[in-house]
């Protein structure tokens, strides 16, 4: 079955940066676009970008343009994702979800676990 | 802030049907792209509910249905039992921001 595991929580200061890991299983890893996407405590869900985890291509929210960045490792089925300049509007779960369906009409079928990411000085 | 439009909260008792709107523009929902919805039990991730406006995953029970219009969207749970106690956010794809939107989320209570 698909399994999507994420790296444990992470606490940073103000203007540091985070990168979290998504590790993927039971499928072919490089059939399937991953995005990530982000839930301050309490409030919605906000789309922060795609990656193809083929050819590496990335696609960004445009309020997140400049501090993210979105990586992948085929060698491990791993994806990335690199937030900088943090701020503590920042604190998180952030999830990385697999892609279904197709292009503009996309959905997310399966979900990683989250990653807790607290933003404090 | 979000481009998708939801009410904060629908409640009913259990056996009920409740909807879930949500409303968008045209260069969202309006401008033909698919809605899809989600479902988020309290500390746990999102789980996909309904794909392409009114498509069911295996496993998800037929009392879920979407449907689309316009430039709108709704979710409906008919039979509400007590495990359907949860948040909801619909999802589609937004051409002015060249990217992927969810909606403001609903709370569902069962009474």
């Amino acid at each position: 079955q698909v399994q999507l595991v994420q790296s444990g929580a992470e606490v940073k200061k103000p203007g540091a940066s985070v990168k979290v890991s998504c590790k993927a299983s039971g499928y072919t890893f490089t059939s399937y676009y991953m995005h990530w996407v982000r839930q301050a405590p309490g409030q919605g869900l906000e789309w922060m970008g795609i990656i193809n985890p083929s050819g590496g291509s990335t696609s960004y929210a445009q309020k997140l343009q400049g501090r993210v960045t979105m990586t992948r490792d085929t060698s491990t089925s791993t994806v990335y994702m690199e937030l900088s300049s943090l701020r503590s509007e920042d604190t998180a779960v952030y999830y990385c979800a697999r892609e279904g369906g197709d292009g503009y009409n996309s959905f997310l079928w399966d979900w990683g676990q989250g990653t807790l990411v607290t933003v404090s000085s | 802030q979000s481009v998708l439009t939801q009410p904060p909260s629908v409640s009913g008792a259990p056996g009920q049907r409740v909807t879930i709107s949500c409303t968008g523009s045209s260069s969202n929902i309006g401008a033909g792209y698919d809605v899809h919805w989600y479902q988020q039990l309290p500390g746990t991730a999102p789980k996909l509910l309904i794909y392409g406006n009114s498509n069911r995953p295996s496993g998800v029970p037929d009392r879920f249905s979407g449907s689309k219009s316009g430039t709108s969207a709704s979710l409906a749970i008919s039979g509400l039992q007590a495990e359907d106690e949860a948040d909801y956010y619909c999802q589609s794809y937004d051409s002015s921001l060249s990217g992927y939107v969810f909606g403001t989320g609903t709370k569902v209570t069962v009474l």
